[in-house]
């Protein structure tokens, strides 16, 4: 199996630019996580997804984030407009959720490294 | 609200030298705690998994344990490339969610 893929893996722009980061999950797997990882707040859970469909959305910032998960096999998380203050490194993660919220490991994929200039 | 504190933030070994690293937890019914284990520029990686006070797990030079407050994760003889940041998670009951600490960076030096 390829493990979970994100692209692009950087990604440097300009503040007031759109950017949009890709997760593919691993095959098989029911849920989705995305987070973003800061030297100063560590590891945040953004958003996650079940079956395809969003659960959480607290620990998304605010209103420029937002996430889809189309099908199975994809999810995007995309900041309008991005500002200098949402550089960090975003990665995804997905898992198999069992009943009874009995989860497995979550695997992570390699990350997107952002710069918003 | 579930709080993960790691520490140390740092530590730094000698080749062999054993010690601990610290996972301190408060969480509304543990479903389980989360060893992982994150090399720079990359994700982290799954080490363990524990579910109930008194369990322990072993891979190699490491050994996790669990208690109703904190987890371990104790170091025997680690060599240099046993150098990493090592994040503790943990799942609360009614929750998929994990909630992670901000990591122990160990240096091991030859």
């Amino acid at each position: 199996d390829a493990g979970v893929i994100q692209s692009p893996r950087h990604e440097v722009t300009e503040m007031g630019q759109e950017v949009t980061l890709r997760c593919k999950p691993i095959s098989g797997h029911n849920s989705l996580f995305w987070y973003r990882q800061t030297m100063m707040r560590g590891l945040e859970l953004l958003i996650y997804f079940n079956n395809n469909v969003p659960i959480d959305d607290s620990g998304m910032p605010e209103d420029r984030f937002s996430a889809k998960m189309p099908n199975a096999s994809f999810s995007t998380l995309k900041i309008q407009p991005s500002e200098p203050r949402d550089s960090a490194v975003y990665f995804c993660a997905s898992t198999q959720v069992h009943s009874g919220l009995y989860q497995e490991t979550q695997y992570f994929g390699p990350g997107t490294r952002l710069l918003v200039l | 609200e579930d709080q993960v504190t790691q520490s140390p933030e740092a530590l730094r070994l000698q080749e062999g030298e054993s010690s601990s690293l610290n996972c301190s937890y408060t969480v509304s019914g543990l479903r389980g705690l989360f060893w992982y284990r994150q090399d720079p520029g990359k994700g982290p990686e799954f080490l363990f998994t524990l579910y109930s006070a008194g369990e322990e797990k072993e891979k190699e030079r490491l050994k996790a344990t669990l208690t109703k407050k904190e987890s371990f994760l104790h170091i025997t003889a680690p060599k240099p490339e046993d150098s990493a940041t090592y994040l503790c998670a943990v799942q609360a009951g009614g929750s998929e969610k994990l909630v992670f600490g901000k990591g122990t960076k160990l240096t091991v030096n030859p």
